[in-house]
């Protein structure tokens, strides 16, 4: 268990409305990532970050941006949520083994009405 | 670029049987495969890992062995029970890339 947390576990939302999604992390792990999980697709990854400060893209990115301000944090952000976007957020963080090891969060379930 | 295809679900199985999950990957060199299993309403944890060709990794009975020669990283299980019902998803992970690759997962549902 890596210690993560996601916040909120679940949300509501409407077309057009900001949603940020917290990952918090009590690992210390340098790398943090963003995925969304939807049935036929596996988990995408939509953002990573391998350090404060320092973002890349991941495969579905389009509609999404991310911020680290500290190592412990991760934000997803949603500019203005469509319907497409409804899924289940899962984030995800790696320490500096080798294998690559990814340790997972709860995740969080958004519906975009 | 580097995939995983897992074997299209769902699965349904009697208590004790013997279950087979098939993966194969693309990608370039050795990278590492994982098989990470999700049970309903929880995040993804992880099941086993292979590092390296012939490598076979194993935990709560579940069995998978890293085969380069037909680029295949199967899961297996001798008998299974009602709580291995679950989420599977075959990844790997290539050498120098910080990121994973996921199937599309099989959902797994055991039957008493």
């Amino acid at each position: 268990d890596a210690g993560i947390t996601q916040s909120p576990r679940h949300k509501v939302t409407e077309t057009g409305t900001p949603v940020t999604l917290r990952c918090h992390q009590t690992e210390n792990h340098r790398y943090m990532y963003w995925y969304r999980q939807d049935p036929g697709h596996g988990l995408r990854l939509i953002h990573y970050s391998y350090g404060v400060k320092d973002t890349d893209k991941g495969e579905v990115s389009d509609g999404y941006s991310v911020s680290r301000s500290k190592t412990e944090d991760f934000l997803l952000t949603l500019e203005s949520a469509t319907s497409s976007q409804t899924s289940v957020y899962f984030c995800a963080t790696k320490g500096l083994a080798t294998d690559n090891e990814q340790f997972f969060g709860p995740g969080t379930r958004l519906t975009v009405l | 670029g580097d995939s995983v295809t897992q074997m299209e679900g769902p699965v349904t199985l009697s208590e004790e049987a013997f279950l087979t999950i098939n993966c194969t990957y693309t990608a370039t060199g050795y990278p590492s495969l994982f098989w990470y299993v999700q049970y309903p309403g929880e995040g993804l944890q992880l099941l086993l890992k292979a590092t390296k060709a012939d490598d076979k990794g194993s935990n709560k009975g579940f069995e998978a062995t890293y085969r380069k020669e037909t680029t295949s990283f199967h899961l297996e299980k001798g008998s299974v029970q009602v709580s291995d019902s679950a989420v599977y998803f075959c990844a790997l992970s290539a050498i120098g890339n910080e990121k994973l690759t996921f199937g599309t997962g099989t959902r797994l549902t055991i039957i008493p």
